[in-house]
């Protein structure tokens, strides 16, 4: 059974640009969600797909934008970067919707680095 | 507005004591917990939950308590080991999210246990 997988797993970009992190959701999980973690504090939720629709978003501004396609894999972009959007980029898959019921599963993350 | 919030950032125990995490809450609406232990460069990986209408949960070495009451949860881990040693992070789910993968964590609690 292969685990979720993110790539790359550092990047460095300059303020402005634009950024798309990948992810792939662990065999047989059809929902994927996006976290945001700065340095020193915990994960914040961005958005969550199923079945390919953005099901969820939590308080980012549209130039955070997603998609999801068939085979479940995701892929997270970030437009006019901002040095402020520096940080880890979990990705977390599930066999359902719901957070509480199915746990999720994180990948090791993507570190952004925006200078 | 930090809804969860672990006012520790860190923790020191000795092997074979216990190691008890805290966490508070301010939102009624969370209807269910969990924790998560993270390792350096591992994504965050599923510890242990619990409902709202239960105030104890154990698994194994690990118990987590839950006061609706005083909004506050913690998590014991008895005998604590080295290998435990990693960042908790507590999370909350509230009824109104609960089908959009939408987790609410705390800072996160870094511990150490000295062998």
């Amino acid at each position: 059974e292969t685990g979720v997988t993110q790539s790359p797993t550092h990047l460095i970009k300059t303020r402005g640009q634009q950024v798309t992190l990948r992810c792939s959701s662990q065999s047989g999980h059809n929902t994927v969600s996006w976290y945001q973690q700065a340095l020193g504090q915990g994960p914040q939720f961005i958005f969550q797909y199923y079945r390919e629709e953005e099901n969820g978003r939590g308080n980012f501004p549209p130039r955070f934008s997603g998609l999801q396609f068939p085979n479940y894999s995701s892929e997270l972009n970030v437009n006019a970067l901002e040095l402020d959007d520096s940080a880890l980029y979990l990705c977390a898959s599930s066999a359902g919707q719901g957070a509480a019921n199915e746990k999720l599963f994180f990948g090791s993350g993507t570190q952004l680095s925006v200078l | 507005d930090q809804q969860v919030k672990q006012n520790s950032p860190s923790l020191s125990v000795q092997e074979g004591r216990i190691s008890i995490l805290n966490c508070d809450y301010t939102n009624s609406m969370f209807d269910y917990f969990l924790w998560y232990k993270k390792y350096p460069a591992e994504g965050p990986t599923f510890l242990i939950s619990i409902s709202s209408i239960k105030d104890k949960n154990e698994d194994g070495r690990f118990t987590v308590f839950l006061n609706k009451s005083a909004k506050h949860l913690s998590l014991h881990i008895v005998p604590s080991q080295p290998g435990d040693s990693a960042v908790y992070f507590c999370a909350a789910v509230d009824l109104g999210s609960s089908n959009t993968g939408k987790l609410i964590f705390g800072q996160g609690t870094t511990l150490q246990v000295k062998p």
